[in-house]
């Protein structure tokens, strides 16, 4: 079965300081990996994708993303945050089983706060 | 904004009512996919409609229906209601595949049950 796991409930961050993140993820075949973030009481904006090619993936909002096979990781990053990025942020994968592609399977979430 | 629209905003319904919740995705997406989101949770998919008929369904149980119609819009039906159908209900519309894949969210509808 396909999963994404998201090891940290919430991250904080200092605001300017570096954010990163965590995703893991276990599926057969290749993985198609994405980031999400949501804004209380909103839907899910799309930040970024990993289908293939380049290992970093860069997304809206200066955000980037790491793929890492060996370590199976998809790592949410920005060099310098600010107080606006405070959202809950979702890593997902792809269900390759369902070919016209419309069932994501998403992570538990991770809170993140950035303080002045 | 994802051109994607969902209606109601918000709903509260009573325990053993219907509701229907609608979605209008983008032209040209055929593919549309309905998500339930807890309250702390990470979405769960429901089902998905693909050129208007059912090809996918998640752990859900039958009173969870859906429509989808040629003007791109949907619906999802539930009957029955249980306290535990509380929760924010996305829709998504899909455009490509594989590698041109993109999934893009409704702004969502926050079902109450009570």
């Amino acid at each position: 079965a396909q999963s994404v796991a998201q090891p940290e409930d919430q991250v904080n961050v200092a605001e300017g300081n570096p954010l990163t993140v965590k995703c893991t993820y276990s599926v057969s075949g290749n993985p198609y990996l994405f980031w999400y973030v949501q804004y209380p009481n909103r839907g899910l904006q799309f930040l970024l994708k990993y289908i293939t090619g380049d290992n970093l993936v860069k997304g809206s909002y200066g955000f980037e993303a790491e793929f890492n096979k060996s370590q199976t990781s998809f790592h949410l990053k920005k060099p310098s945050a600010l107080v606006s990025d405070s959202a809950l942020y979702f890593c997902a994968v792809r269900d390759g089983r369902y070919n016209q592609g419309g069932k994501l399977i998403f992570g538990q979430g991770t809170e993140l706060s950035v303080k002045p | 904004e994802t051109g994607v629209t969902q209606s109601p905003t918000h709903l509260i319904k009573t325990r053993g009512q219907q509701v229907t919740l609608r979605c209008s995705s983008q032209s040209g997406h055929n593919t549309v996919s309905w998500y339930q989101q807890a309250l702390g949770q990470g979405p769960q998919f429901i089902f998905q409609y693909y050129r208007e008929e059912e090809n996918g369904r998640g752990n859900f149980p039958p009173r969870f229906s859906g429509l989808q119609f040629p003007n791109y819009s949907s619906e999802l039906n539930v009957n029955a209601l249980e306290l535990d159908d509380s929760a924010l209900y996305l829709c998504a519309s899909t455009w490509g595949t594989g590698l041109t894949y993109e999934q893009y969210f409704g702004p969502g509808t926050r079902l109450t049950v009570t």
